[in-house]
């Protein structure tokens, strides 16, 4: 049964600072990886999706790796914003088109 | 890309009332789609399956009873909440894989239900 794992829980940064978020995976049998940001009360915005075959996805501030024999990826964000500040989710997609998600990293960046 | 529309955003209602959330893919088919439940400070959690045509498939602990599934067309699935009750409140979101294949999923902007 894939399990998806997120550490730290919660992450508090001041304005600036470069920061890593961590996912891990039981299963390597993915198709692909996502990382998701979501503000509270509020639905899911797609940051990166990294293919299976892939090791990395950049976007602006953000990259995400993935090393799927490890079963593990990491959300680099540069530069962190107040903006930035929302809980971060990682998905994998499986077999039978199921996503399975982390518990999330909450993160605050102060002014 | 494409997009995946739910309805209605919020929704408050009263203990043992019936609420339904239409989740419909707006620019593709999608013979499956997923729904999923997100309580305070937690990960989203799948439900069920809904399939078009046929019967819903159901996550274990989930009552089929009382989250009533259909799927009538290839573009729109129903999550009926029966006889809700203060702890059927929760974010509720649904995805769908594009019919025609590919390998990623799309979100809709989820429903958040309040049971008084």
């Amino acid at each position: 049964k894939q399990e998806v794992t997120q550490i730290p829980a919660a992450l508090s940064v001041p304005e600036g600072e470069n920061l890593v978020l961590n996912c891990s995976f039981t299963d390597s049998a993915i198709y692909n990886l996502q990382w998701f940001r979501q503000d509270p009360g509020k639905g899911l915005t797609s940051l990166l999706l990294i293919q299976s075959s892939q090791r990395e996805q950049t976007s602006g501030r953000l990259n995400a790796s993935l090393d799927k024999s490890s079963g593990r990826s990491t959300l680099y964000i540069a530069a962190s914003q107040p903006g930035d500040s929302a809980t971060y989710l990682c998905a994998v997609y499986t077999g039978g088109f199921k996503t399975i998600f982390g518990a999330g990293t909450r993160l605050f960046v102060k002014a | 890309g494409a997009v995946v529309s739910q309805h209605p955003s919020r929704v408050i209602c009263k203990s043992g009332t019936s609420v339904k959330i239409e989740c419909r893919s707006l620019d593709f088919q999608a013979t499956t789609m997923f729904w999923y439940r997100q309580f305070p400070k937690q990960s989203l959690m799948l439900m069920a399956t809904s399939n078009e045509g046929s019967k819903a498939t159901y996550e274990q602990g989930v009552e089929k009873d009382k989250f009533l599934i259909n799927h009538a067309s290839l573009t729109l699935s129903t999550l009926t909440v029966t006889s809700a009750h203060p702890e059927d409140s929760s974010f509720y979101i649904c995805s769908a894989p594009p019919t025609r294949g590919g390998d990623t999923q799309y979100f809709g902007p989820g429903t958040r239900l309040t049971v008084l």
